[in-house]
């Protein structure tokens, strides 16, 4: 059964440090998501792409954040620098297509804490 | 908008039943229901479109009313494997493509 891969699982770093997560989507998922989840809480989306275009990044921190999906398959999610409050998990999600209604399957995820 | 689960948190024997609860204030195109494991991934279990209609998954069934813009999940027999906290994610019509999570229900099933 095909799954969306993200690595690491686990990352832990200083505050100030930068920071970068990685995901792989299901083969032939055109839309990825990442989201930040908070503990105790529900996933929040960061930013969304369609192919190699960013469709929604409005909660995206942009001041310490980025996000690429350059060739439209994988995608990378940065962090500089990394500040306390980052601590989360960082979920990384692909659906088949973008339309509304569309199924969002998640990977395993990548557990930060920054101390 | 998020969505508002309720309960927060339920705690079941095995074989006992139980529902969860998604509302929203604002109209539904389509509500995601989802479970997750602590430390896992969360794992989708349906979707229900605005129609009111009602869908199944093993002992799983989900209901969507429109007309309250509210979905309930419904967990039958459970099993030590329903064990977890379920989400749910609210697409509202009008357009926008961005799911919303509310903050979960966490479910705990006793033998």
């Amino acid at each position: 059964e095909a799954e969306v891969a993200q690595s690491p699982r686990y990352k832990i770093t200083e505050k100030s440090q930068a920071v970068a997560f990685w995901c792989d989507p299901i083969s032939g998922h055109a839309t990825l998501y990442w989201y930040r989840q908070i503990l105790g809480q529900g996933p929040e989306l960061l930013v969304q792409f369609q192919d190699e275009s960013v469709v929604d990044d409005s909660q995206l921190p942009k001041d310490r954040f980025s996000a690429e999906r350059l060739k439209g398959v994988d995608s990378t999610l940065k962090i500089q620098p990394a500040e306390l409050g980052d601590s989360a998990m960082y979920l990384c999600a692909s659906s088949f297509t973008g339309a509304v209604g569309g199924t969002q399957y998640f990977g395993p995820g990548t557990r930060l804490l920054v101390l | 908008q998020q969505p508002v689960q309720s309960p927060q948190a339920v705690i079941l024997r095995e074989g006992e039943d139980a529902v969860i609860n998604c509302s929203s204030s604002k109209a539904l195109y389509s509500v995601h229901w989802y479970r997750q494991k602590h430390g896992e991934a969360p794992v989708f279990l349906m979707i229900l479109l605005k129609g009111g209609e009602q869908k199944g998954h093993e002992k799983i069934s989900a209901s969507f009313n429109e007309k309250k813009q509210q979905s309930s999940l419904y967990l039958t027999a459970s099993q030590l494997s329903y064990s977890g906290t379920y989400f749910c994610g609210t697409l509202p019509q009008g357009g926008s493509e961005k799911l919303v999570f509310g903050k979960g229900t966490k479910l705990t099933v006793n033998p």
